[in-house]
This record gives C-alpha cells, structure tokens and sequence, in this order.
C-alpha cells in the first residue's frame, strides 16, 4: 500500500553542526512532498515543500532535496540551534488525494 | 490571521464511553481534515471535507467514528464507543483548496485519553 519511510527515528547533534532526515514514498505518482515540525503540544507545522518539478529547494538554513527516480526526499538543516530541538515529520500527497506521513525524527540539538 | 482553533485541549473518559470534539478552521479555507496521531507516529488521516461535503472518508472506522462539517465551517468528530486504542491526540487541519498540495495549517489537537 502507500506509505512513507522516514529515518533516523530520533537524532542528536550538537549546535552549530547540520541535521540530515531521509524519507522514502511508495507511490511514484506522488508530487507534493511537505516537512513539518512539531514542538510538544502543539500541532505540526509546516517548515517546507517541495514538488515534483524541482529537485532541491532552500530556504535560509532549511533545504529539502527530491530524487523522483529513486523515490525518496531529504531534510537538511544547517547551523542547528537549541530551537530547532523538535518532532520533524516528513509527508507525501498520494493520487488518491491522500496525505502520508512519516513516523518522525526526535531532533536534539545540544547547546 | 487567527489559526486552526480546537477544544477541548485534554479529555478523559472510560472505554465505552462517547466523546466529541470541535473544530474551527482558519476562516474562508474550504478543505478540512480530521487526523488521528497515535504517540510515536505520524499523523494518519481521518476525513476530508471540503465545503460540507465528504471527499475521503476511507480510513475513518465508521462503526464507531463520525464526523460533520453542516454548515461548511466549524466540525465535530465523534466517538461512541471509545475502545482504549482510541486514546491518540486528534489533529484538525485546514487547508484553501481541495488538493493535498495545498498548504495544510494544524490546530493544536485534542489529547485523549481512554482508560
């Protein structure tokens, strides 16, 4: 069935040294894949997106890169800092109007 | 611009129990989604609407879960009975457009938890 594999499950860095997050989709007619982060009780938001079109998108120290052969979606972070201590989800809309996402990654950044 | 609004935040209540939840969207966005997140894992989709109307329903466990949306605005999801798997926090999202491109904005759910 349609499913989105996110890696690692959780993650620490120390501040100042970047953060990589790897998803992988099933459905190769996918073309909407988001990030969103999620702090504790509160609802996930989104970070970025990126679709089909493009293969790498950057928005000061977050990027999101695309492989549509290989079916799969990466989250970099440059430059953590204690702040971007959270839950980050990764997702992808399917065909059948479908949103999925990922398990998560526990990000800690230590100061 | 205000953001997704939901209540209650926290609730308790034995199995077998009915409980409901509300939801207030971002104003003028017509999509909106109830998402059941289980602790450790991502949110998984409920329901759609757009409008008053259902779009996908598929993976909302009928027997015991209900949604509506009447009026096109505000919406309740409903549990009745409560089984203790149940217990999740339960995301509304809204979105402007019908597509799941489309920017979705998260409330900050409803805890529940179901002894």
């Amino acid at each position: 069935g349609e499913n989105v594999e996110q890696h690692p499950s959780t993650l620490s860095v120390q501040e100042g040294d970047s953060a990589v997050i790897k998803c992988t989709y099933s459905d190769s007619a996918s073309n909407y894949f988001p990030w969103y982060k999620q702090e504790l009780g509160k609802g996930p938001q989104l970070i970025i997106d990126i679709r089909s079109n493009v293969g790498e998108k950057k928005d000061q120290r977050i990027a999101v890169t695309l492989n549509k052969t290989a079916k799969h979606f990466s989250l970099h972070i440059t430059e953590t800092q204690p702040e971007d201590s959270a839950v980050y989800f990764c997702a992808a809309a399917f065909e059948n109007n479908d949103m999925r996402f990922g398990a998560g990654t526990r990000l800690t950044v230590k100061p | 611009e205000a953001g997704v609004a939901q209540s209650p935040r926290y609730k308790i209540i034995e199995k077998r129990q009915s409980v409901a939840f509300w939801c207030n969207p971002i104003s003028g966005h017509a999509t909106l989604y109830w998402y059941q997140q289980i602790l450790g894992q991502g949110p998984k989709l409920l329901i759609q609407f757009q409008n008053n109307g259902v779009v996908d329903d598929s993976q909302l466990p009928k027997d015991r879960f209900s949604a509506e949306r009447l009026k096109g605005v505000d919406s309740t999801l409903k549990i009745q009975p409560a089984k203790l798997e149940d217990s999740a926090v339960y995301l509304c999202a809204s979105g402007g457009g019908v597509s799941p491109e489309e920017t979705q904005y998260f409330g900050p759910g409803t805890r529940l938890l179901v002894l």
